[in-house]
């Protein structure tokens, strides 16, 4: 069964930075495209960045566009996002998710499975 | 970016009843729109893709309808367990954006 697990949530302050990070187990992590995705407190979520498999094509929102930088060791089995100039506006929980497949084919853009997700909060 | 707009914002219902929630997109988003549960102090989980395909385990008391910019989650003979946040996404326009603002599902 897929496996994914965030940490390095925490506290900052504005215009701080945090890495996070999501370890995988029980699928070929290196065949997976990846995403992060975003909940802030009573909110729905927000797509924030999708790698491919191999680290070409990457995307991300206009709203941390600039700011926020995904990457993926397939070695280590792990994908990270790194948060510089943070803002108070970005504190949410954040979840890695696998890019959902079906027996027959992968659809970019669903997701499933997804981690439990580390909370970020920016406050002075 | 491509607004999806849910409703009602809360939906209650009873067990064994028949619950039916909406997603209206502000553009045709064809059938590319799928619908996430998700559950106190856990992680959306996907149950529809593209409009009316089930995800693997998904029990078939959940149908997914709508085409262009009109879609609809049925969940006939709710049990206990159905009562979440529901939330709709598409990936017609990429980067895709947010998700709807969710509609719950309360007793």
């Amino acid at each position: 069964e897929a496996q994914l697990v965030e940490s390095g949530g925490g506290l900052v302050k504005p215009g701080g930075s945090l890495r996070l990070s999501c370890r995988t187990s029980g699928f070929t992590f290196s065949d997976h495209n990846m995403n992060w995705i975003r909940q802030a407190p009573g909110k729905g979520p927000e797509w924030v960045s999708y790698i491919d498999s191999k680290s070409i094509y990457i995307y991300y929102s206009e709203s941390v566009k600039g700011r926020f930088t995904v990457s993926r060791d397939n070695a280590e089995n792990a994908l990270y996002l790194q948060l510089n100039s943070l803002r108070v506006e970005d504190t949410a929980v954040y979840y890695c998710a696998r890019q959902f497949c079906s027996p027959s084919s992968c659809y970019m853009g669903w997701l499933d499975p997804w981690g439990q997700g580390t909370l970020v909060t920016v406050s002075s | 970016e491509i607004v999806l707009t849910q409703s009602p914002a809360t939906l209650s219902v009873s067990p064994g009843e028949r619950a039916t929630l909406s997603c209206r997109a502000s553009q045709s988003v064809s059938t590319s729109l799928a619908w996430y549960q998700q559950k106190p102090g856990q992680a959306p989980r996907l149950l529809i893709y593209d409009a009316s395909n089930r995800a693997p385990g998904i029990p078939d008391r959940f149908t997914g309808t709508g085409s262009g910019t009109d879609f609809t989650l049925t969940i006939s003979s709710l049990l206990p367990e159905d009562f979440a946040v529901y939330y709709c996404h598409q990936r017609r326009s990429w980067p895709p954006g947010p998700f709807g603002q969710g509609t719950r599902l309360e007793i």
